[in-house]
């Protein structure tokens, strides 16, 4: 499988401020993810990084809190915007190689934020 | 839509006990089941997935999953754990509608104690 590097591997923000995350892959792939995962809590998906167009949200979230670019089919951006505590979670980037992956899914490392 | 339960949120054992965690889905459709393991600190890696033919799956590390479609059940087992094992586990579904779009259980805290 390949690498997947998410950058940065931790933060502690500001209440108020932004933070950009991103997310490498060293090869080509069909479809890039973003989930989140609250303190104790499981997985639940942010949107869905589209190549070229703008990503596609789950309901409860919104592009203004949670802008994504997706420029090319090895890189993908997350930016949560205007940090309150409660956005304090891990973020973590998923990738399905092709579109017969079935949600065979691969994560990155995560990114730990707190929001102080 | 499709919903993971995973019925418990903590299995302590002890070392080289045998250990299931149980898991079960409900969906309108056929769907692809998987098992993820977080160790602390890191991000999920896949421990096996169930797309279809044999209903018995083996994955990495000596765990194994039946599919069971009756009782829409995909219950993960290792008949001896390691230390090592310690982590969180998470069940997932993706439906065949949709064939990408995971939905995550609550998780499942294994602890192997000596």
């Amino acid at each position: 499988s390949a690498v997947i590097s998410q950058k940065p591997s931790r933060d502690i923000c500001q209440r108020g401020t932004s933070l950009t995350i991103q997310c490498q892959v060293d090869s080509q792939v069909t479809m890039m993810f973003w989930y989140r995962q609250q303190p104790g809590q499981s997985l639940t998906l942010i949107a869905t990084a589209n190549q070229g167009s703008e990503a596609t949200y789950e309901s409860g979230f919104v592009i203004d809190k949670f802008p994504i670019s997706r420029p090319n089919l090895t890189f993908s951006t997350l930016t949560v915007s205007n940090m309150s505590p409660e956005d304090s979670s891990i973020y973590l980037c998923s990738v399905l190689w092709d579109s017969r992956s079935h949600g065979e899914a691969f994560f990155g490392q995560g990114t730990r934020l707190t929001v102080v | 839509a499709q919903s993971v339960t995973q019925l418990d949120s903590q299995v302590p054992v002890f070392e080289e006990a045998p250990v299931e965690l149980r898991c079960n889905y409900s969906s309108s459709v056929s769907v692809y089941l998987f098992w993820y393991v977080q160790y602390p600190n890191q991000g999920l890696q896949l421990l096996l997935k169930y797309l279809s033919g044999s209903t018995l799956v083996k994955g990495i590390n000596g765990f194994e999953a039946e599919f069971n479609k009756s009782q829409t059940s995909f219950h993960l087992r290792k008949p001896s754990v390691h230390i090592s094992d310690t982590a969180e586990y998470f069940c997932a579904v993706s439906e065949g509608t949709s064939g990408s779009r995971l939905t995550f259980g609550e998780g499942t805290q294994l602890t192997v104690n000596p």
